[in-house]
């Protein structure tokens, strides 16, 4: 059973507008969500992450935003650049594992039109 | 801050050989370092997670014995591929976590990769 839902195998968005990426999640008791962005044949590049104890954060042009009640977050990306074309994993972690291990969704392709 | 290297980037060995593939935290002590494989259009799966100077936790279905890992320092996490076939050419990549130097405690670091192939 997945824990952690990207069900948007991909999106494709015009340039400067905003893009959103959503995921879900079932486990109630993760606490830390993170965003990573990944190119082909590389590692992924850690973007923005969420504690449970805040519903919004904020790092230039991207926002993470937090429901609790409905177990759903999303990154949001404005505005859309060329570069930001990548995959992006939504991961989460829970308070009872200390070795923070992550929960990876499965991820969204994103694509930046010109 | 928090930047972690893996090598080497590719390597291509016969089937039958060994293969290491390490790990380094460059500006920050690793506590825990984990262990992914991804195949092609899939995401990430995690083989182990290491803390260091312990024994490596491995995911269900992950063959210790065949994938060997040491995390001997806070550091520095090997992955050793043992007697290697086909069916191991894969997207190895390792993270690490840390809380000093620019890391916090609850990010991964990544590392560039590694693509094994087999021969």
């Amino acid at each position: 059973d997945q824990q952690v839902k990207q069900n948007s195998p991909s999106l494709s968005v015009q340039e400067g507008r905003i893009s959103i990426l959503n995921c879900d999640y079932t486990n109630s008791m993760f606490d830390y969500f993170l965003w990573y962005k990944k190119y082909p044949a590389e590692g992924p590049t850690f973007l923005i992450s969420i504690s449970s104890i805040k519903d919004k954060n904020e790092d230039g042009r991207f926002t993470v935003f937090l429901n609790k009640s409905a177990k759903h977050l999303s990154l949001h990306i404005v505005p859309s650049q060329p570069g930001d074309s990548a995959v992006y994993f939504c991961a989460a972690s829970a308070r009872e594992d200390s070795n923070y291990q992550l929960i990876w969704g499965a991820g969204t392709k994103l694509i930046i039109k010109p | 801050g928090a930047v972690v290297s893996q090598h080497p980037s590719r390597v291509i060995c016969k089937s039958g050989t060994s293969v290491k593939i390490e790990c380094r935290s460059l500006d920050f002590q690793a506590t825990t370092m984990f262990w992914y494989r991804q195949f092609p259009k899939q995401s990430l799966m995690l083989m182990a997670t290491s803390n260091e100077g312990s024994k490596a936790t491995y995911e269900q279905g992950v063959e210790k014995d065949k994938f060997l890992i040491n995390h001997a320092s806070l550091t520095l996490s090997t992955l050793t591929v043992t007697s290697a076939h086909p069916e191991d050419s894969s997207f190895y990549i390792c993270s690490a976590r840390g809380t000093s130097g620019g890391a916090s405690s609850h990010e991964q670091y990544f590392g560039p990769g590694t693509r094994l192939t087999v021969t």
